[in-house]
């Protein structure tokens, strides 16, 4: 079956700019969940969803960072007035319900901030 | 600072030998553990658990060795074959059944045929 997935895989832009990164999940998974990896470092939380809501945003570093989710679905995660310390891989991981640990990822975002 | 250290940034293992990832970690309320694997342009997918219960969990190829006391954790891989080839995360959590892990910065692995 499908699997998450994310788009687009490779993102550019300018310092400065905004920027939305796009999360498929697993049909039917109400769980999503982002993280970023940023050159050297481990997985970095950022947000978790449970269907619409987000009830952890704990791990978003700023608030030019935000996510929204629509009919449990697909989910955007936007950045704006981007910096270079925002240039990261943008992760984005589903489960079947509920916080789990036993998460399923998609493939990632390259995000590269000029 | 890194809670959860991968100290070995790449490791190379000959076909069919044991691959010894580790991990260390220093905040002693960590209880839970997990190992990703990570394939190039891929997500990285669940590979093993263990909760500081035990201190060894084992999944056919694959067993996780936990050392409390050292506050260090081992993923072994016997025999290891060239599809192991990725990059292994370790992951800690100090609650259980959450998403809220602290992930290490990742060992690649490289399984040579």
């Amino acid at each position: 079956g499908a699997g998450v997935s994310q788009s687009p895989s490779n993102k550019v832009t300018e310092k400065g700019k905004d920027v939305e990164l796009r999360c498929d999940p697993i049909s039917g998974h109400t769980a999503l969940y982002w993280y970023r990896q940023s050159l050297g470092q481990g997985l970095e939380f950022l947000i978790y969803f449970q269907g619409n809501s987000a009830p952890d945003k704990s791990g978003l570093p700023s608030d030019r960072f935000s996510a929204e989710r629509t009919g449990g679905s697909v989910s955007t995660l936007t950045i704006q007035r981007t910096q270079q310390e925002d240039s990261a891989v943008y992760l984005c991981a589903s489960s079947p319900q509920g916080e789990s640990y036993e998460q399923y990822f998609g493939p990632g975002t390259r995000l590269t901030v000029t | 600072d890194q809670q959860v250290k991968q100290n070995s940034p790449s490791l190379s293992v000959q076909e069919g030998r044991i691959s010894i990832l580790n991990c260390d970690y220093t905040n002693s309320m960590f209880d839970y553990f997990l190992w990703y694997k990570k394939y190039p342009a891929e997500g990285p997918t669940f590979l093993i658990s263990i909760s500081s219960i035990k201190d060894k969990n084992e999944d056919g190829r694959f067993t996780v060795f936990l050392n409390k006391s050292a506050k260090h954790l081992s993923l072994h891989i016997v025999p290891s074959q060239p599809g192991d080839s990725a990059v292994y995360f370790c992951a800690a959590s100090a609650m259980a059944g959450t998403y809220k892990y602290i992930f290490g910065t990742g060992t690649r692995l490289k399984v040579l045929a």
